[in-house]
């Protein structure tokens, strides 16, 4: 089983829908998860740390799910602009100190 | 504040010629970490520095890659003998810190060089 798993997509949604991904991670003593975003040719830009439960920030809510190893992240009302790769990313304490990335989401949002 | 940067932001060479990148992380982030992004594929980890602590090597995937970090800012990625597999987007990112649950441990990436073997 691959460290950090996603779904690489890719999920193709009308404007304003709401979209989710999962990320499934294999390391129970993971302690800190995150979500980047990647747009085409250019570098992954931080969107949302989750170091608890899950937070929200606009249209954006990240979930983390201990229990299952997994985070989620919520899109709600996509735009045309949030079309990207999203990563997320998964590190352990006490581990290599190396953060863990998935492969990516890619989400194309469409009129 | 300035984010972290890397030069060139592209770089054409020809097979067999040696490339050194460079990375200036942020200012006051102790770790500093090398990845390679071919097109259409995810990061792939190379090196990684901490403080004064010698660097994880384990990514590189040969020994024509090798890299410093000088006075624990800026750093050089050295590919030697280039070859056309070579060619990707080398990303350099720095975080202020490595505690995973910290906050500490957040990644910002620079814009990468866009290399280029023929």
């Amino acid at each position: 089983r691959k460290e950090v798993e996603q779904d690489p997509g890719p999920f193709n949604v009308p404007e304003g829908a709401t979209v989710a991904f999962n990320c499934t991670y294999s390391n129970s003593a993971s302690q800190s998860f995150f979500w980047y975003r990647q747009d085409c040719r250019k570098e992954p830009k931080l969107l949302m740390s989750v170091y608890s439960s899950g937070n929200e920030d606009g249209r954006f809510t990240a979930q983390l799910n201990r229990a299952s190893q997994y985070i989620s992240l919520l899109i709600r009302d996509s735009k045309l602009s949030d079309s990207a790769t999203y990563l997320c990313v998964v590190n352990h304490p006490g581990g290599s100190y190396i953060p863990t990335f998935g492969r990516g989401t890619s989400l194309i949002v469409h009129p | 504040g300035a984010g972290v940067s890397q030069s060139p932001s592209n770089k054409v060479t020809e097979k067999g010629k040696d490339v050194e990148l460079r990375c200036d992380p942020i200012s006051g982030h102790t770790a500093l970490y090398w990845y390679r992004q071919s097109l259409g594929q995810g990061l792939e980890f190379l090196i990684y520095f901490q403080g004064n602590s010698a660097p994880d090597k384990s990514g590189l995937p040969s020994d024509r890659f090798s890299a410093e970090r000088t006075g624990g800012s800026v750093s050089t990625l050295t590919i030697q003998r280039t070859q056309q597999e070579d060619s990707a987007v080398y990303l350099c990112a720095s975080s202020f810190g490595i505690g995973a649950g910290t906050g500490t441990d957040t990644q910002y990436f620079g814009p990468g060089t866009r290399l280029t073997v023929l």
